[in-house]
């Protein structure tokens, strides 16, 4: 079964519009972590942010939150003022702490596309 | 403060030939990870290591293997290289636990 679930494979959106990007997530493990990761073509895989959950407070880091909502099993990243550079594949994670081995779990990935 | 780093950056071999990518975790951080990314898709989990004890293996066959050294820096090597085996290569470092992980630039390795 799909851990991880993005369903938007791509979003075209204006420059200095906030964006949302949609995660859904499927776990029995009452102990997880929720990651974003931003990939840009160079390839690199940068860490955005980070949610536990048992964090009662959504994340925040500078331009980007997640929107964690349990009850949904849902993990949305959002980012304020969106600017060219944020053009860029977004990757949803999750590490569930009953893995002994730490494995993060990836979702499809969603394409954003930032217009001038 | 370095970041995860690996070497090379690319990398072009031949089928049927072996090879070996490194990776140098965050200073501080004793988990490392590495995992496979083929165009268009999701990293997929390969290795962890913890301590230079190997605590989880993803669904790769015997070809793929990897080690962790003293200094917590890592190996991985793949033999009798397939085409398939073409994608970005990631490793991954963190403190232990339910915490942030970070990323280094990949080895792009490409079977000819």
């Amino acid at each position: 079964a799909q851990k991880i679930t993005q369903t938007q494979p791509g979003m075209f959106v204006q420059e200095k519009e906030a964006v949302t990007l949609d995660c859904t997530y499927d776990t029995s493990d009452q102990s997880y972590g929720l990651f974003w990761y931003k990939q840009p073509s160079s390839g690199e895989m940068i860490f955005l942010i980070y949610q536990g959950s048992y964090d009662e407070q959504n994340a925040t880091e500078g331009r980007y939150s997640l929107n964690f909502q349990k009850a949904r099993k849902s993990a949305n990243l959002v980012i304020s003022a969106s600017q060219l550079g944020d053009s860029a594949m977004y990757f949803c994670a999750m590490r569930e702490a009953m893995n002994r081995d730490d494995k993060i779990i990836f979702g499809k990935g969603t394409r954003l596309h930032i217009l001038p | 403060d370095a970041g995860v780093t690996q070497s090379p950056t690319h990398l072009i071999k031949t089928r049927g030939q072996q090879v070996t990518l490194r990776c140098s975790p965050i200073s501080g951080h004793k988990s490392v990870s590495w995992y496979q990314q083929v165009l268009g898709q999701g990293p997929q989990f390969i290795f962890q290591y913890y301590e230079k004890e190997e605590r989880g293996r993803g669904n790769f066959p015997d070809r793929f293997s990897a080690r962790q050294f003293p200094n917590y820096s890592s190996e991985l090597n793949v033999n009798a290289l397939l085409l398939g085996d073409s994608a970005l290569y990631l490793c991954a470092s963190s403190p232990r636990g339910n915490t942030e992980a970070f990323f280094g630039q990949g080895t792009r390795l490409t079977v000819v």
